[in-house]
């Protein structure tokens, strides 16, 4: 079945580290995405990629960085920088027209302890 | 021009009761408005989508009502389930590319907490 993993599901970082989220899709969808979701606040864009080895900034991407490396491949890293970390962290692939077939995965959770 | 006002923040509706949300937007170019349902620990699921050539599109106990000239589109819950009881997101997008990056995203509202009670 087509879709897109996201791992870990949870996942703790004590303050100052970095860590990194995967997201893997098998949609062969084009563009990717990373949104933040907090209670109340709805869903933020930190970063998408259309192409391979292309990305952009969304409204939130500092203290974020990304790579697209390959199609199927779209990893978070949360850095240190990031000061308010904790959050659920979706990830989502489009093909490059317009928003059908918008896909999410099933989020990993981000605990600063 | 690329907000998306969704109302209300919450929701309450008794079992059986009908479950409004409503969501407004600026951008003309708009022509692809789905409908996405999350449940708590849950990414988010399309729900429902229609196209402006259209004012209603029915699945099931899902409708969605569009008014393209008052830029405003709606989503009713028929026989409200506490199994609906859920987040969801109306969003809105250009199939045709539009100026700047980002062309293709989903632009979404802020969400709607309903919750069902028996």
């Amino acid at each position: 079945d087509g879709g897109i993993t996201q791992s870990p599901k949870y996942l703790f970082r004590k303050e100052g580290q970095n860590v990194t989220l995967s997201c893997e899709q098998n949609l062969n969808h084009d563009a990717m995405y990373w949104y933040r979701q907090d209670p109340g606040q709805g869903l933020r864009l930190i970063y998408y990629s259309q192409i391979v080895n292309d990305f952009q900034k969304g409204d939130i991407a500092e203290g974020y960085s990304v790579s697209r490396e390959k199609k199927e491949s779209f990893p978070l890293t949360v850095t240190s920088a990031q000061k308010n970390p904790t959050a659920f962290y979706l990830c989502a692939s489009s093909p490059f027209r317009g928003g059908v077939g918008y896909t999410f995965g099933s989020g990993t959770r981000l605990t600063v302890v | 021009q690329q907000q998306v006002k969704q109302s209300p923040q919450s929701l309450i509706v008794q079992k059986g009761g009908i479950s409004i949300i409503n969501c407004a937007y600026e951008n003309t170019a708009f022509d692809y408005f789905p409908w996405y349902q999350q449940f708590p620990g849950k990414g988010p699921a399309l729900l429902i989508a229609i196209r402006p050539d259209v004012s209603e599109k029915k699945e099931g106990r899902f409708t969605i009502s569009f008014n393209k000239s008052a830029k405003q589109f709606s989503l009713h819950i028929m026989d409200s389930q506490p199994g609906d009881s859920a987040t969801y997101f109306c969003a809105a997008s250009s199939f045709a590319p539009l100026s700047g990056a980002g062309s293709y995203q989903l632009t979404f509202g802020k969400g709607t907490k309903l919750s069902v009670i028996p």
